[in-house]
């Protein structure tokens, strides 16, 4: 199974600054030269809801200011600038093979 | 709009069965796979089931494999996860959600939930 190992567990953040949220994959998520790493926003209380697939694509309607970057199976969410809006639990998720896998989550909080 | 709606949560003994649905609007179901993931309570997400649009590939995790079934009726728009021999450790809030094609396995869209509680 693919490990995916998540961090910080939790990070406070001044709002407008930057935040950064790391996800280290076991083993390669790659396919035909497509890293199938993907991440969630769950806001307290709330459904999960998609925000980067396929390692940088944004979802519809998630802002510029949500990125996604990969470098030696350490993939990475970045935020910035940080809006109160943004509170919430990040996930990544591999979707390369089953079981589908999912990090233990980060839980972001303003500063 | 896509619409996914659970229902068939509830209160279960330990050992006993339960069925989900997962009524699905706004797309056409039968051309769309179909997940179910589930969060038990203050903790992370947990990938359950999974099922092509025709019920051709269907995948479980280890956890629930050979206790739990996923199965979908296209013609009901309607995704379903049979339960049996449940355990605590299936105490979860159940979400169905979709995957954008058959190779995509991310979760485009989710529904509210539905509430598990295995006690006895």
């Amino acid at each position: 199974n693919i490990v995916l190992t998540q961090s910080p567990a939790s990070l406070a953040v001044i709002l407008g600054q930057k935040a950064t949220i790391s996800c280290t994959a076991s083993e390669s998520v790659n396919k035909f030269g497509i890293n199938l790493m993907h991440w969630y926003q769950q806001k307290p209380g709330q459904l999960p809801k998609i925000l980067i697939y396929n390692e940088f694509s944004r979802a519809p309607g998630i802002p510029a200011r949500f990125s996604g970057d990969e470098a030696e199976l350490n993939f990475t969410l970045t935020i910035e600038p940080v809006e109160a809006d943004d509170v919430a639990t990040y996930y990544c998720q591999q979707g390369l093979t089953f079981p589908l896998t999912f990090g233990a989550g980060t839980k972001l909080e303003l500063k | 709009e896509v619409q996914l709606v659970e229902s068939g949560g509830g209160l279960v003994q330990p050992g006993r069965s339960l069925k989900l649905s997962c009524l699905a609007s706004g797309f056409t179901f039968s051309n769309y796979g179909m997940n179910w993931i589930r969060q038990a309570p203050g903790k992370g997400l947990e990938w359950v089931a999974s099922i092509s649009s025709s019920s051709s590939y269907i995948y479980y995790a280890d956890t629930v494999k050979g206790r739990f079934t996923i199965s979908r009726d296209n013609a009901k728009n309607t995704l379903y996860l049979q339960m049996t021999s449940l355990r605590s450790e299936d105490t979860a809030l159940y979400y169905c959600a979709r995957h954008p094609s058959r190779r995509d396995y991310y979760f485009d869209y989710w529904g509210q939930g539905v509430m598990v509680t295995v006690s006895s």
